[in-house]
C-alpha cells in the first residue's frame, strides 16, 4: 500500500506558467482534498472531491483547478501562476466526507514560482 | 464558521517530563476533533481523534488528548516527552455536519535532552 503518492516533489515556476500537480490513492477512499501550506498559517483547503464526479471550493480556490480523474486521482492545475502561490502543497484523501473520518496526506509538492 | 486557535507556536520540553499542546476551538454544533503531527518535510499524519462519548482519547505513539466541552479545548498530552517526539502539531475541527477539517496554526514541539 503506498497510500497517497504526489507528483512532482519540487517545482520551480516563472510567473504565468502552468503545471499540474498529480494525487493519486489505493486505499479506495471516496473523498479527496487538495491544502497549501504555508507558515504560519496552517493547512488550508484548496478544492475537494467528496465522491468520483465531483468538485468543490474549499477556503482559498482562486487561481486553481482541479479535476477529479476517476475515484484514484486527483489533480490540481495552476493555469497562471503567481509569487503568491509559492508554498507547500498537500493531498489527501479520506474513506468518506460527512463524518468522523481522518485524513490521510502526501508527502507533499513544494512550488517555487519566481 | 469553525476555527482553531493553538495559541503556543513553540513549545519546549525535557525529556521525560509530561507535555501538553494546547488546542481551543469554536464551532457550531458538536465537532469531531483532531490532532495531526507532521515531521520534517513529510506529510501529515493522523494521531487521534474526538467523536463522542469518553473525554479522553488515546492515540498513536502514546499520546492522548482531553476534550472538554465547556472550555472548548482539545488539549493533546503525553506522559513522558522524547526527543523522537519532536515536530509540528496541528489541531482540526469540523462540525459533525461538514466536510471541510480547519486546521490550527501549529506548534512546533521541542523535546530536550
Amino acid at each position: 500500500n503506498a497510500g497517497v503518492t504526489q507528483t512532482p516533489k519540487f517545482q520551480v515556476l516563472k510567473t504565468g506558467q502552468s503545471m499540474t500537480l498529480q494525487c493519486a490513492q489505493d486505499m479506495n477512499h471516496n473523498s479527496m482534498y487538495w491544502y497549501r501550506q504555508d507558515p504560519g498559517m496552517g493547512l488550508r483547503l484548496i478544492y475537494y472531491s467528496a465522491s468520483e464526479g465531483t468538485t468543490d471550493k474549499g477556503e482559498v480556490p482562486n487561481g486553481y483547478n482541479v479535476s477529479r480523474l476517476n475515484k484514484r486521482e486527483f489533480s490540481l492545475r495552476l493555469e497562471s501562476a503567481a509569487p503568491s502561490q509559492t508554498s507547500v502543497y498537500f493531498c489527501a484523501s479520506s474513506e468518506g466526507g460527512i463524518g468522523s473520518y481522518e485524513q490521510y496526506f502526501g508527502p507533499g509538492t513544494r512550488l517555487t514560482v519566481t | 464558521a469553525q476555527s482553531v486557535a493553538q495559541p503556543e507556536d513553540q513549545v519546549n520540553v525535557a525529556e521525560g517530563n509530561p507535555l501538553t499542546v494546547k488546542c481551543t476551538y469554536s464551532v457550531s454544533g458538536n465537532p469531531y476533533l483532531f490532532w495531526y503531527v507532521q515531521y520534517p518535510n513529510r506529510g501529515l499524519q493522523f494521531l487521534l481523534k474526538y467523536i463522542t462519548g469518553d473525554n479522553l482519547v488515546k492515540g498513536s505513539y502514546g499520546f492522548e488528548a482531553e476534550f472538554n466541552k465547556s472550555q472548548t479545548s482539545f488539549h493533546l498530552k503525553k506522559p513522558s516527552a522524547l526527543v523522537s517526539d519532536s515536530a509540528l502539531y496541528f489541531c482540526a475541527v469540523r462540525p459533525q455536519a461538514a466536510r471541510q477539517l480547519t486546521f490550527g496554526s501549529g506548534t512546533q514541539l521541542t523535546v530536550l535532552p
